[in-house]
């Protein structure tokens, strides 16, 4: 079966420019969560869907960044303009999602973006 | 948010030696998991805990929901060098729209030959 999965897996940008991050959660999940990772601040949740609703954007660092789920299969991160403190690891992951119930999550092999 | 505490922060062992790292909370969660992180991947599941109490292991690893299921623990016996990687324990609460998950800080495992 084929994981979640994400695009592009590397991204080098110029500060100013725009970046899209894409996601492909498993399918038949119903809930999908962006996450970002440095060593400074570990695993930050940014946002997470539920049946494709925004549920919880409290950890989206500012306007500059917007997350998107059109449909079941597909998500989108963007950040515009992007800086150069953007630069981390993104990662999509995707859980069955079922309201109530016990739940396990399933993560992406990541975006790696600089913005110099 | 919710922050699970993980300790250690990190580990240097001899090859052969088991391990053993931990996380508490606050508050109580419904699922315990365990992921694994390899230098340049994303984090891949090792162990899921549904039940308190329960006690499950994957080839050397074996890990238990605590009883309060405020906490969980994950053991490697005779530990490898291929084990090396940042170890994360996650909480899952559920909630009325969608389930929420909550990561530890991590635990950085170095394996000496």
């Amino acid at each position: 079966d084929a994981g979640v999965i994400q695009s592009p897996r590397h991204e080098v940008t110029e500060m100013g420019q725009e970046v899209t991050l894409r996601c492909k959660p498993i399918s038949g999940h119903n809930s999908l969560f962006w996450y970002r990772q440095t060593m400074m601040r570990g695993l930050e949740l940014l946002i997470y869907f539920n049946n494709n609703v925004p549920i919880d954007d409290s950890g989206m660092p500012e306007d500059r960044f917007s997350a998107k789920m059109p449909n079941a299969s597909f998500s989108t991160l963007k950040i515009q303009p992007s800086e150069p403190r953007d630069s981390a690891v993104y990662f999509c992951a995707s859980s069955l999602g079922v309201a109530g119930e016990t739940d396990t999550q399933y993560f992406g092999p990541g975006t790696r973006l600089t913005v110099l | 948010g919710q922050q699970l505490n993980q300790s250690p922060q990190s580990m240097f062992i001899q090859e052969g030696e088991d391990v053993s790292m931990n996380c508490t909370s606050s508050s109580i969660f419904n699922t315990w998991l365990w992921y694994k992180q390899d230098p340049g991947e994303g984090p891949v599941l090792l162990i899921a805990l549904y039940k308190a109490g329960e006690l499950t292991s994957n080839g050397r690893l074996t890990a238990q929901f605590g009883i309060t299921r405020k906490d969980s623990f994950l053991n490697i016996s005779a530990s490898i060098p291929s084990d090396v990687g940042i170890y994360f324990c996650a909480g899952q609460l559920l909630l009325s729209t969608g389930n929420q998950f909550y990561f530890g800080t991590g635990t950085s495992l170095t394996v000496i030959p």
